[in-house]
């Protein structure tokens, strides 16, 4: 079965550390993979995704994520994390079952993390 | 920055009525969805719109449930009777049509709320 697990509920870190947000994920075939945020009160914005090439992707606000195929997974990094980090963070994998042309994402239980000053 | 805009932001409704959640997708834009996120559990796919007709549903969007895009700016999701159940988060996206547009756009929203 196809699934997205974000093992922590929520992150803790001091502003100015590093972060990270893991995500691991289950799917036949070559995954697409997505990064999304959510700020209160707020929808998804897009961070980043893999669909094919470098390992190493960079998104929107500093936020990159580094696909690994060998562990499934595809954790969220930011060098220098800040208070206004704050928010959900949802992985998601494209159905692989869904047509090429037209396809919808399986999410994550979503991760909160809080960046405290 | 083009933007998916949904209205209302926030509904609530008495159980048995009908609602219609609004949302105009990004003008270029060819595929259009609704998820939906209960307060506190995990976002879900209802259901995929292209070329004028459902591509894909899930298991929730049961016949309580349509969509429609009345006038080529619009795209509805309508839930004919609420059901308690159904107070979530209703979240509108639209995917652009060339090969590369894998990315969904977001609406901020709508919170409806049954009583």
């Amino acid at each position: 079965a196809q699934s997205v697990a974000q093992p922590e509920d929520q992150v803790n870190v001091a502003e100015g550390n590093p972060l990270t947000v893991k995500c691991t994920y289950s799917v036949s075939g070559n995954p697409y993979l997505f990064w999304y945020v959510q700020y209160p009160n707020r929808g998804l914005q897009f961070l980043l995704k893999y669909i094919t090439g470098d390992n190493l992707v960079k998104g929107s606000y500093g936020f990159e994520a580094e696909f690994n195929k060998s562990q499934t997974s595809f954790h969220l990094k930011k060098p220098s994390a800040l208070v206004s980090d704050s928010a959900l963070y949802f992985c998601a994998v494209r159905d692989i079952r869904s047509m090429d042309s037209n396809y919808q994402l399986i999410w994550g239980a979503g991760t909160k993390l809080i960046i405290k000053p | 920055e083009p933007e998916v805009t949904q209205t209302p932001s926030h509904q609530v409704t008495q159980m048995g009525q009908e609602v219609i959640l609004r949302c105009v997708p990004i003008s270029n834009h060819l595929y259009f969805y609704w998820y939906r996120q209960i307060l506190g559990q995990k976002v879900e796919f209802l259901v995929s719109f292209y070329n004028n007709e459902i591509s894909e549903k899930s298991e929730i969007f049961d016949d309580q449930f349509s969509v429609e895009r009345p006038d080529g700016s619009n795209f509805t999701l309508k839930i004919r009777s609420t059901k308690l159940e159904d107070s979530a988060m209703y979240f509108c996206a639209s995917r652009g049509p060339s090969s590369g547009a894998n990315v969904l756009t977001f609406g901020a929203g709508s919170r409806l709320t049954v009583l």
